[in-house]
Order: C-alpha cells, then sequence, then structure tokens
C-alpha cells in the first residue's frame, strides 16, 4: 500500500515564498507529481519528480528526494490566484495502469 | 480540442436510484480514470480501464460498476444509489506508457443523493 502525508492548511502573504512538503511511503516508487485545484474546480497539473533533485517551472519547483520519501512544492512571488488546494500524488510500479495515489492535499490561503 | 469533458456537471438523487455518468476524452489516450473527492479524503480511485473493452477496480469500487465500450468513452454507473455516494465525481485520462504523463482530468461531477 501507499501511505502519502502533507499539511492540510498553510497560509502565507502575496509576493513571499511558501514550501509545501509531501511525505510517502510506497513499494515500487515510480513518480511523485504535484497538482493545483481550486475551489470547484478539476486539479491540474503543475510539476512531476522521478530523480532525486530539483525540477524549475517558472515561479514553481519541486524536490524529490526518494531516499527520505520526501518532496516539497516551493512556490515563489506568490499572488493571489495561488490560493488553492495542492495535491501530492504518487506512481508505483506494482499493478501499472499509470495509477496515481493522491494525498489529502494542502489548502494554502495567500493573503495581502 | 476539449480534452476532458463529463456529464452531467450536478446531479441529485434520491436513495436508490441509478444513474451513469458519462466521461469522454478526445486525446486519444488509452488509460481512463473515475476518482470521488470527498472532503478531507482527498481523490480515491474508483474504477479505471487501460484500454478500449477492459476495466480494472481501483481503491474503492464497491457500489460502481463501469464500462468502457468506446476508446474515448468511459461510462460510471450507479445501480442503486446511496447517501455515502455524494460526492464530487472527477474522470481523468492519460498516455500509456510511463514517465512524466500526469493525468488530465475533467470538471467533474457534484452528485448529492438525499
Amino acid at each position: 500500500g501507499q501511505n502519502i502525508d502533507q499539511p492540510t492548511e498553510m497560509t502565507a502573504t502575496e509576493g513571499a515564498i511558501v514550501q509545501i512538503n509531501c511525505t510517502y511511503q510506497t513499494s515500487g516508487f515510480n513518480g511523485l507529481f504535484w497538482y493545483q485545484q481550486h475551489a470547484g474546480e478539476a486539479p491540474t497539473f503543475l510539476s512531476y519528480n522521478v530523480l532525486d533533485g530539483l525540477e524549475e517551472k517558472g515561479r514553481f519547483s519541486s524536490f524529490l528526494s526518494r531516499s527520505k520519501g520526501y518532496s516539497y512544492l516551493l512556490l515563489k512571488e506568490l499572488q493571489m490566484k495561488d490560493s488553492a488546494s495542492y495535491l501530492c500524488a504518487v506512481r508505483a510500479i506494482t499493478g501499472g495502469g499509470n495509477k496515481l495515489t493522491f494525498g489529502t492535499g494542502t489548502q494554502l490561503k495567500v493573503e495581502l | 480540442n476539449a480534452g476532458v469533458t463529463q456529464t452531467p456537471k450536478f446531479r441529485v438523487l434520491k436513495t436508490g436510484q441509478s444513474m451513469t455518468l458519462l466521461c469522454a476524452q478526445d486525446m486519444n489516450h488509452e488509460y481512463m480514470y473515475w476518482y470521488r473527492q470527498d472532503p478531507g479524503m482527498g481523490l480515491r480511485l474508483i474504477h479505471y480501464s487501460v484500454g478500449e473493452g477492459t476495466t480494472a477496480k481501483g481503491e474503492v469500487p464497491d457500489g460502481y460498476n463501469v464500462s468502457r465500450l468506446k476508446k474515448q468513452n468511459f461510462l460510471l454507473g450507479l445501480e442503486s444509489a446511496a447517501p455515502s455516494q455524494t460526492s464530487v465525481y472527477f474522470c481523468a485520462s492519460s498516455e500509456s506508457v510511463a514517465g512524466a504523463y500526469e493525468q488530465y482530468f475533467g470538471p467533474g461531477t457534484r452528485l448529492t443523493v438525499t
């Protein structure tokens, strides 16, 4: 089985930097995804990590340490529109079907 | 290119009624998925399909059935709805190879069972 933990809520200030952590336990790790989900909308893909290290994509970066079962999503220059839920999801080799197991999400609130 | 679409967007059912949720994708993806999302529970996989004519159980399959008669469509059926099935249902699709192939999600169906 798989177990994924993320903080439930975080609050940050517009223009600041925020780091959202995700820890996981899984057998046969085969990639970690971050999704953004605004209230009442569908999740949208943000980033993917399968090897250790940092992946940067504009204001968003994602880091992975496979030995520690740990990832974080870094959001820079926060904007009000970044207020959303951020979902960490892990893919395992076993079972096939490109299936993902999702964490419960971190609700980020960006304040002025 | 519409991506992933879902029908209907909202529905209210009475306990014991049946209904079918339709998911369609125009990206020629082999894999399709049905999830439910409940407060505090995150997205949980109900059923999935790795190709036309195939289906498989996910994490929470009880009370649901699925069919994939055409590659672009994936149907989720509730034979006898229960209040515990009140949820937001998302359909998703993806490429059939591993790698940075993310799942694309539809807009969701908000179902209430009274």
